[in-house]
C-alpha cells in the first residue's frame, strides 16, 4: 500500500467554524507533513512531524493546529480562518533521514473559507 | 525565499515531441526530485538525482544536474497527451531531514 489518504477532499467552511483536515497513511513513514497550496503555485511547507513530535513549524499562524495521534495520522485543526487561507492543503509522508527519500503525497483536501 | 526558479512557465507541443524543463535553485542540497501534478490534486514522485550524480534515467524521462550553477533539467521524450500536467522540481536542503523546497513549476500542455 503506497497510499496516502485525505479526507475530506473538499470543504467550505465559514470563518467562524471549526473543522479538521485528516491524513493517513500505512506504509510505515514516521515523517509526515503538511503542505499548503494556492492556485499556480508551488506547494509550501507548513509543519513536519517526525516519530509524531512535531519537529518544523514554517512560522504557521495559529489558527492552524497540527496533531500526530499516531504513527499513521495526522491531522490539521482549523479554527477562525480567513478567505486568504482558501488553498489545497496536501499531505506527504517519507521515511525519516532517508537521506534521498521519496516524499508520498495524499490528493489534498481543497479548501474554502467563506 | 530559497523557492527555485523554472522554466518555462508554461510549454505547449505535440504528441510525439520531446519536452525540456529547467529548474534552477539558490542553496546547496542533499537531493533533487521532480513531482508531477495533475489538475492540481497530488503530487506524484518522478525521479530522485542525488548531488553527487550528473544523469538519471527512468523510462522516458532524463534528468540533469549541475550542481556548480544550481540547475537541474528535466526531459521527457516522445510526449503523450497523458503526460498533460505541471512539473515540479523540489530540492531536498541538506539539513539533516527531508525538507523539499518547491520550484515554480512548469505547465505542459501536450496535444494529439
Amino acid at each position: 500500500d503506497t497510499e496516502v489518504t485525505q479526507t475530506p477532499k473538499h470543504l467550505v467552511m465559514g470563518m467562524t467554524n471549526k473543522k479538521s483536515l485528516k491524513c493517513e497513511q500505512h506504509m510505515g513513514h514516521r515523517a509526515m507533513y503538511w503542505y499548503k497550496q494556492k492556485a499556480k503555485k508551488p506547494p509550501e511547507l507548513m509543519f513536519v512531524y517526525s516519530y509524531e513530535k512535531l519537529s518544523i513549524n514554517e512560522s504557521v499562524p495559529s489558527r492552524f493546529s497540527p496533531e500526530c495521534p499516531n504513527s499513521s495520522l495526522l491531522n490539521l485543526h482549523l479554527h477562525a480562518l480567513q478567505p486568504e487561507d482558501s488553498a489545497l492543503y496536501l499531505c506527504a509522508s517519507s521515511q525519516v533521514f532517508g537521506g534521498n527519500t521519496e516524499a508520498f503525497f495524499g490528493q489534498g483536501t481543497r479548501l474554502t473559507v467563506v | 525565499s530559497q523557492q527555485g526558479e523554472e522554466d518555462p512557465q508554461a510549454l505547449s507541443i505535440q504528441e510525439g515531441e520531446n519536452a525540456t524543463m529547467n529548474c534552477s535553485y539558490k542553496t546547496s542540497i542533499n537531493n533533487l526530485q521532480w513531482y508531477r501534478q495533475n489538475s492540481g490534486r497530488g503530487l506524484v514522485h518522478l525521479i530522485l538525482i542525488r548531488s553527487n550524480e550528473r544523469e538519471k534515467h527512468s523510462g522516458r524521462l532524463r534528468v540533469t544536474l549541475d550542481t556548480s550553477k544550481k540547475s537541474s533539467s528535466l526531459l521527457i521524450t516522445a510526449s503523450r497527451a497523458a503526460d498533460t500536467a505541471s512539473y515540479f522540481c523540489a530540492t531536498d536542503l541538506n539539513t539533516g531531514f527531508q525538507k523539499l523546497v518547491f520550484g515554480t513549476g512548469t505547465r505542459l500542455l501536450v496535444s494529439p
